[in-house]
């Protein structure tokens, strides 16, 4: 079975610091991975995907995520973060040949302070 | 780009009656849309698949005469919650896959509120 964990509920960063949120992955066969964030009340904005290629994946905002294979993770990161880069991120799973259903992690709530 | 736009964004309705929430891809075509129940602060939970022109694949535990599905465009789902309770109350978000052409993207809309009252 498909899964997704994000082993924080919450990361706190400073603005201007490097931030990571965490994502570790179980799939059957290659995975597509992707990171979305939601602002409050607000439907998913989509961020990056990895579908194959290079392991850095960069995407909107300035994010970027690095897929490790042996470590099945897929953190997001970026190196500069923003007030407004505060919201709830959500890294989800696709495997192979599974069309668009998506199963996402329970999600990362980001607070970035000034 | 491409836009998933949902209609109403907020529903208030009493117990025991429908109410349709729509799903529109506005600028390309999806054969395949996705229904999603979210609370509060917590994950999204698939509900349903939506076909174009076909039956709508329910995930387990989600009740298919309860949450309605019809997918009777390239550019519409819709979903309807038939004879809803309090317990209903949730965010409902849908999002539309687009074609290999444009890499298999998956866009969501901006998410319905439905307060069952």
């Amino acid at each position: 079975a498909q899964s997704v964990a994000q082993p924080e509920d919450q990361v706190n960063v400073a603005e201007g610091n490097p931030l990571t949120v965490k994502c570790t992955y179980s799939v059957s066969g290659n995975p597509y991975l992707f990171w979305y964030v939601q602002y409050p009340n607000r439907g998913l904005q989509f961020l990056l995907k990895y579908i194959t290629g290079d392991n850095l994946v960069k995407g909107s905002y300035g994010f970027e995520a690095e897929f490790n294979k042996s470590q099945t993770s897929f953190h997001l990161k970026k190196p500069s973060a923003l007030v407004s880069d505060s919201a709830l991120y959500f890294c989800a799973v696709r495997g192979y040949n599974q069309g668009g259903k998506l199963i996402f992690g329970q999600g990362t709530e980001l607070s970035v302070k000034p | 780009g491409a836009v998933v736009s949902q209609h109403p964004s907020r529903v208030i309705c009493k117990s025991g009656t429908s109410v349709k929430i729509e799903c529109r891809s506005l600028d390309f075509q999806a054969t395949t849309m996705f229904w999603y129940r979210q609370f509060p602060k917590q994950s999204l939970m698939l509900m349903a698949t939506s076909n174009e022109g076909s039956k709508a694949t329910y995930e387990q535990g989600v009740e298919k005469d309860k949450f309605l599905i019809n997918h009777a465009s390239l550019t519409l789902s819709t979903l309807t919650v038939t004879s809803a309770h309090p317990e209903d109350s949730s965010f409902y978000i849908c999002s539309a896959r687009t074609g290999p052409s444009s890499g298999n993207t998956i866009y969501f809309g901006e998410g319905s509120w439905l307060t069952v009252v």
